[in-house]
């Protein structure tokens, strides 16, 4: 099946910095989604992305999908971004199946 | 628009009891699917359904485990003689007309067996 690998595992910021989180996949997708898993557990959808660029606020993502990446882009960083990012794709040849990465630990000090 | 509901939000069952878990989808969205958190963990998928059909089962545990999404009511997620392994956040997800189209997550079930 499809490999999904989030960098880095861990990431520890100061309020106001900017931060990168990639995501590796390994085989061709139909749907590629970013989530924030907050210290709460609630999953939060941040972006639907199989390709192309979007921003929503201080987030923004792109995934190059015939390199088979994407990237998440967190501008000026506020305590509330801690949690858990997870990436998670849907293979051309799975119905409905997304496969999760490990996600990237954020926690981002006042 | 309500968002995907699951309920209850916390489950306590003893070992050998059943527990069942219930997932409302957003209003027009007609696929659903399970996934499972256990602890320390990413997302595994379970299982996805159709109204009355069950379309991909391939991450369901083989025995113990079953779902169902009726034509009435919402889907239906069991499972039978609970033991403590089972403990974990069982997260359902509903998506609108292709099976391609963003997934929304409801806010999950911590399921805790003792």
């Amino acid at each position: 099946g499809i490999q999904v690998e989030q960098s880095p595992p861990d990431l520890i910021l100061q309020e106001g910095a900017n931060s990168t989180l990639r995501c590796n996949f390994s085989d061709s997708v139909n749907n590629l989604q970013w989530f924030h898993q907050n210290p709460w557990g609630q999953l939060i959808n941040l972006f639907y992305i199989p390709s192309g660029t979007k921003q929503n606020g201080r987030l923004s993502a792109t995934t190059v999908a015939t390199e088979r990446y994407s990237l998440l882009y967190i501008s000026s960083s506020q305590t509330t971004d801690s949690g858990v990012y997870f990436c998670a794709v849907l293979a051309t040849d799975s119905w409905g199946k997304l496969q999760f990465g490990a996600g990237t630990q954020v926690v981002v000090t006042p | 628009n309500a968002g995907v509901m699951q309920n209850p939000r916390h489950l306590v069952r003893r070992r050998g009891q059943e527990a069942r878990l219930r997932c409302s989808p957003m209003k027009g969205h007609s696929h659903v699917y399970w996934y499972r958190q256990l602890p320390e963990e990413g997302l595994k998928f379970m299982v996805y359904l159709q109204k009355e059909n069950i379309i991909d089962e391939s991450g369901m545990p083989k025995e113990r485990f079953s779902a169902e999404f009726p034509k009435e009511g919402p889907s239906i997620l069991r499972i039978q003689q609970v033991v403590r392994g089972d403990s974990a956040a069982y997260f359902c997800a509903s998506s609108p007309r292709d099976v391609t189209d963003t997934q929304y997550f409801g806010p999950g079930t911590r399921l805790t067996v003792l």
